[in-house]
């Protein structure tokens, strides 16, 4: 089965830079989605096929992936982007897969 | 303005049954796959199931195949999920999202998504 492995948690002083790791069996091969998640709300997608960014989201969100990584990073980290951070893949055999969630906290 | 509003969650015992709803508005919903993803509490996302914009193209995660079905009326523009032998570790948060890329199921991606519906089992 192909699975996704997030750290738990992340920190980052405010204003400084987050970068959030999804790491998968060759996951440069595929396309890697990013979701954000406040409490009590529900996902929200910041990064589609490892580095767009749909419209309303800031330039600060960039994505990466190659080899068995992909990264999330946020530049210039804010109180507002504190949340719940998930990667997506979809997988031939399993169709969806999720990593297990990062929550970043900024300082 | 794409809308996704679940409805239909609620307690229900072990081994029972529940369908839940989800009304779609601002977009042509034919037109595209729509899934269920759901979250247990405290926990990450699951996908659980998809179905393609005519309805006949179906998919489901291993642990729900068999008592979970997905449907669509697109003359209503609501997408289903009917549960059913529900048990414990079905409770979760159920959300549902609609696929970016059309008409394609797979190898697509979510997005917008509702606020969810939760589901609780338990005696």
């Amino acid at each position: 089965s192909y699975e996704l492995t997030q750290p738990l948690s992340v920190s980052v002083a405010q204003g400084q830079t987050a970068r959030i790791t999804c790491e998968g069996n060759n996951i440069g091969n595929k396309n890697v989605h990013w979701y954000q998640q406040k409490t009590g709300q529900a996902p929200l997608l910041v990064i589609y096929r490892d580095s767009d960014r749909p419209s309303g989201i800031p330039e600060r969100f960039s994505g990466s992936n190659s080899g068995n990584t992909a990264t999330l990073t946020i530049n210039r980290a804010q109180a507002g982007d504190e949340a719940d951070y998930h990667c997506l893949v979809w997988d031939s055999r399993l169709h969806w897969v999720f990593g297990g969630g990062t929550k970043l906290t900024v300082l | 303005e794409v809308q996704l509003l679940e409805s239909g969650g609620g307690l229900i015992q072990p081994g029972g049954s529940l369908r839940l709803s989800c009304a779609a508005s601002g977009f042509t919903f034919n037109n595209y796959a729509m899934t269920w993803v759901r979250q247990a509490p405290g926990k990450g996302l699951e996908w659980v199931s998809i179905i393609g914009g005519r309805g006949t193209t179906t998919y489901y995660t291993d642990s729900v195949r068999g008592r979970f079905t997905i449907s669509r009326d697109n003359s209503e523009n609501t997408l289903y999920l009917q549960m059913n032998s529900l048990r414990a570790d079905d409770t979760a948060v159920y959300y549902c999202a609609k696929a970016v890329r059309t008409p394609t199921v797979t190898d697509n991606w979510f997005d917008p998504w509702g606020q969810g519906t939760l589901v609780t089992v338990s005696s």
